[in-house]
Parts: C-alpha cells; sequence; structure tokens
C-alpha cells in the first residue's frame, strides 16, 4: 500500500456541489498539507497542519476548508464547488524538525477533479 | 516571503546529452533547503535531490547534481547521460527552516532519441 493515500483519484462534479478529498499516511508523520496544481503555476498550498490540533491556511485558503480527524488523516473540503477549482489536487507529508527528512514531502499520487 | 522562479516552462535534449534546469530563490532567511521534484506523466510526485543551505558542497544523486550558487541566489538541476525516463516535469522547490515548501512554476523536460 501507498505511503499516503489519496481518494478519490479522479472526480468530476458540478458548480455548488460539496466535495471532499481524503487522504491517509502510514508514515507516522506529525505534519499534513494540500497543495493545488495547476498548469504553469506550479504547486500552491491551500492549508497545512503540524499536528492534530495546529491548522493553517497557505496561499490560496479561500473557498476550501480541511479537518484533521487524526494524525493520519487530513481531509480537503470544497463547500460550493466552482469551474475555477478544477486542479489537480496533492496531499502530502512531513517529519517535524529535527528528524533527517525533515521538510521532505511524501505526496500522494494526487486527485484530479474537474468541476462543470 | 520566500519566493522561488523557475524561467524555462519547456526544455529539451537528446537522449545521452546533458542539460541543465535554472531555478532561482528569494528568501531573507539563513536557515533554509532547496529540492527539486520530478513529475512523470504518472502524475506522481518524486524527490530528486535536496540541498541544505549551510553546506558548501552541492548535492548529487547518480547523474542528478546541483549548482548551487548562495549569493546568486540560484540551484540549478544538471541532468547527465539524459535518458528517456527522464522526461517530466520537474519543480524546484524551498522551504525555510521547519515550514513549507514553495514551489516555483515547473519546467517540462523533454528526451529526443
Amino acid at each position: 500500500d501507498a505511503d499516503v493515500t489519496q481518494t478519490p483519484r479522479n472526480r468530476i462534479t458540478k458548480t455548488g456541489k460539496r466535495i471532499m478529498l481524503e487522504c491517509s499516511q502510514t508514515k507516522g508523520h506529525d505534519r499534513m498539507y494540500w497543495y493545488r496544481q495547476d498548469p504553469g503555476l506550479g504547486l500552491r498550498l491551500i492549508y497545512y497542519s503540524f499536528d492534530v490540533k495546529d491548522i493553517n491556511k497557505g496561499e490560496i485558503s479561500d473557498g476550501y476548508s480541511v479537518s484533521r480527524q487524526a494524525q493520519a488523516k487530513f481531509s480537503l473540503s470544497l463547500e460550493s464547488a466552482i469551474p475555477n477549482q478544477t486542479a489537480l489536487y496533492f496531499c502530502a507529508t512531513s517529519e517535524a524538525p529535527g528528524g533527517s527528512g525533515a521538510n521532505v514531502l511524501t505526496f500522494g499520487a494526487g486527485s484530479r477533479l474537474t468541476v462543470l | 516571503a520566500q519566493t522561488v522562479t523557475q524561467s524555462q516552462p519547456e526544455m529539451s535534449v537528446q537522449e545521452a546529452e546533458t542539460v541543465t534546469l535554472s531555478c532561482t530563490y528569494d528568501t531573507s532567511e539563513s536557515d533554509y533547503y532547496l529540492f527539486w521534484y520530478k513529475q512523470p506523466p504518472s502524475r506522481q510526485m518524486i524527490l530528486v535531490i535536496r540541498q541544505e543551505a549551510y553546506k558548501q558542497q552541492n548535492a548529487t544523486e547518480n547523474r542528478f547534481s546541483v549548482n548551487f550558487q548562495k549569493a546568486a541566489k540560484s540551484f540549478s538541476l544538471k541532468i547527465s547521460d539524459s535518458q528517456l525516463g527522464d522526461a517530466a516535469m520537474y519543480f524546484c522547490a524551498g522551504s525555510q527552516g521547519a515550514q513549507k515548501l514553495v514551489f516555483g512554476q515547473g519546467t517540462r523536460l523533454t528526451i529526443n532519441p
């Protein structure tokens, strides 16, 4: 099984629908992230969480919300999807500072979302 | 705030040749890390190489090496003996201390047989 699992892998939905993208990890990492990838813009950070009780907005959080249900689970919600939220979404994890892998992101396989 | 810029949207190279992908970054911090990630058509993000800013020596991983010019805030990736499997989007990224990563816009690398 993958270290970081995202579901669904692909989703097509309509404007106004509520969508949840789920992420679970077996790495034992405290830190989890949601990024959005658009052509020509790279990956942009939506939300991040350094532990279960710590959730922070990234650079493009408007229109999104998150929930850190457990150390291993971090879900992203679009309360009312709109077409410009069509993108590839990545969940990622990393170790806390001090570890040899600090700052190194382990990514899920991505969730491609299309909003019609 | 940290910024990362990749000015080459696309690059191409002949198989077995060497190619260099450019990246510049801007940060006011002294403690930061720089990365190159590869995204093949499978869309999986794969770490290629990591450089700690405090280290003078350029990082290398087999055919992949970086040219880290701290004063110029430049962090280029050199791929030697290019192979067809190297075809991918390449993203440069930087993090400040133990904080979150900021990514560049990406460079699409094509390998010509």
